[in-house]
């Protein structure tokens, strides 16, 4: 079974700094996907950003990047010019690939506190 | 552009009772899931459906029963409610592509007294 790991329970930023939320993950499969799931206070889980383990360049969407390493089985989170509206729960998941119809696994999240 | 919807979004039980949560999506998408969450804690699965007519368990299945009644609709029922129950659910959905993310409801949060 495949399991994911965020270390930091907590992370604090300055406005308009930038901030990187880790995580790991435990797999022995070769094709997967991973994900970064924003989760604010309203509870909705809004997908910030998706990465296919066969592609080598990291994804980018807006103002959040990724730096994927497959060997170390690490997926970091990159919010650069933090905003306000950035304040949220943070969580990574994984999922399988290979056509089959499983679930996310997620990691216990990261609550990111923006400064002002 | 409703998605996927959740009914009810808050419910209150009595240990014993019985309860169906229901989730339906518009997007015309084939795998549907339920998911619960507890505080401090990540989603975990509790049963998936890959297409209309089939379900299989998840991480956390016990004390859950679930039935895909046609290619929107997928509910999850509590037969015998727990305090141990005690969570918030999320229903997603997925296209059938390998590639295509989950999207989710607002979520339910239900309270086993």
């Amino acid at each position: 079974a495949q399991t994911v790991t965020q270390s930091q329970p907590e992370m604090s930023v300055q406005e308009a700094e930038t901030v990187t939320l880790s995580c790991t993950y435990d797999t022995s499969e070769s094709d997967y996907y991973l994900f970064w799931y924003k989760q604010p206070p309203s509870r909705q889980m809004i997908l910030v950003i998706r990465q296919e383990a066969y592609k080598q360049q990291n994804a980018t969407e807006n103002r959040f990047s990724v730096n994927f390493q497959k060997a170390a089985k690490s997926f970091s989170l990159k919010i650069s010019d933090s905003q306000l509206g950035d304040a949220a729960m943070y969580f990574c998941a994984y999922r399988s690939a290979g056509g089959g119809a499983d679930g996310l696994t997620f990691g216990k999240g990261t609550h990111l506190i923006i400064q002002p | 552009n409703a998605g996927v919807t959740q009914t009810p979004k808050f419910q209150v039980l009595k240990t014993g009772q019985s309860m169906t949560l229901q989730c339906a999506q518009d997007m015309n998408h084939n795998s549907m899931y339920w998911y619960r969450q507890d505080p401090g804690m990540g989603l975990r699965l509790i049963y998936y459906s890959a297409s209309e007519g089939t379900t299989d368990k998840g991480e956390v299945p016990n004390g859950y029963n679930v039935s895909r009644l046609n290619k929107r609709e997928f509910s999850l029922r509590l037969e015998s409610a727990a305090p141990s129950q005690t969570s918030v659910y999320f229903c997603a959905s997925r296209f059938y592509r390998d590639n295509q993310p989950q999207h989710f409801g607002d979520g339910t949060r239900l309270s086993i007294l």
